[in-house]
């Protein structure tokens, strides 16, 4: 089983739509949570952090957090064919030594 | 904001040669700082955790003799990709966690553009 899971996709959603983005990770004493954003041919950048259960807002995204159910989820509000791009979800344990593990990375897809 | 810059960002080398790769933290001290691979379509892959004034730690699978890294100043990591062949054709990206952030448990990394290497 692999440590952090994605749907590839590609995911296609309509421009003005909302992206749902879905992760599972395996450690549960998992403590960090990460979604990266990173287009073709470039290097990640950070979209959401989040390290406690509930929702997350940071201006059209929203990153999900269930450590219960060991589940974390980005959602993005009025897509735009800008935000189409591979999204990498991230995990991380409590000590700032921790490796970060990443996702394979779900290919989402804006269609005007 | 924390800004990672790493160079080349894109090199082309024959076969058997060694290329190295830099990582600098600019407006932050990073103790640590990791590096990946990434082949085309593929995730990032770790290959080893650069530790400053230490030796590196390398993933299962990563020669460490033949990637070579160096974590010297709090700044600065290089990666030394050694006797290069074709199949070290790859994107690799350094990141790097800043020593500063309020708590250990942001762990959040900011990463470098990557380095393009294409070994003929």
């Amino acid at each position: 089983q692999k440590e952090v899971e994605q749907n590839s996709g590609p995911l296609s959603v309509p421009e003005g739509a909302i992206a749902s983005l879905n992760c599972t990770y395996s450690d549960r004493v998992s403590q960090s949570f990460f979604w990266y954003r990173q287009y073709s041919g470039k290097s990640p950048e950070l979209i959401m952090s989040i390290y406690s259960n509930g929702d997350k807002e940071d201006g059209r995204f929203t990153a999900q957090l269930n450590k219960a159910s060991q589940y974390v989820s980005l959602l993005i509000r009025d897509s735009q064919p800008s935000d189409s791009a591979t999204y990498l979800c991230a995990v991380s344990g409590y000590s700032s030594a921790s490796k970060i593990i990443f996702g394979s990375g779900t290919r989402l897809s804006i269609r005007p | 904001g924390a800004v990672v810059s790493q160079h080349p960002s894109w090199v082309i080398c024959k076969s058997g040669t060694s290329v190295k790769i830099e990582c600098r933290s600019l407006d932050f001290q990073a103790t640590t700082m990791f590096w990946y691979r990434q082949f085309p379509k593929q995730s990032l892959m770790l290959m080893a955790t650069s530790n400053e004034g230490s030796k590196a730690t390398y993933e299962q699978g990563v020669e460490k003799d033949k990637f070579l890294i160096n974590h010297a100043s709090l700044t600065l990591s290089t990666l030394t990709v050694t006797s290069a062949h074709p199949e070290d054709s790859s994107f690799y990206i350094c990141s790097a966690r800043d020593d500063g952030a309020a708590w250990s448990g942001a762990n959040v990394l900011t990463f470098g553009a990557g380095s393009r290497l294409t070994v003929l």
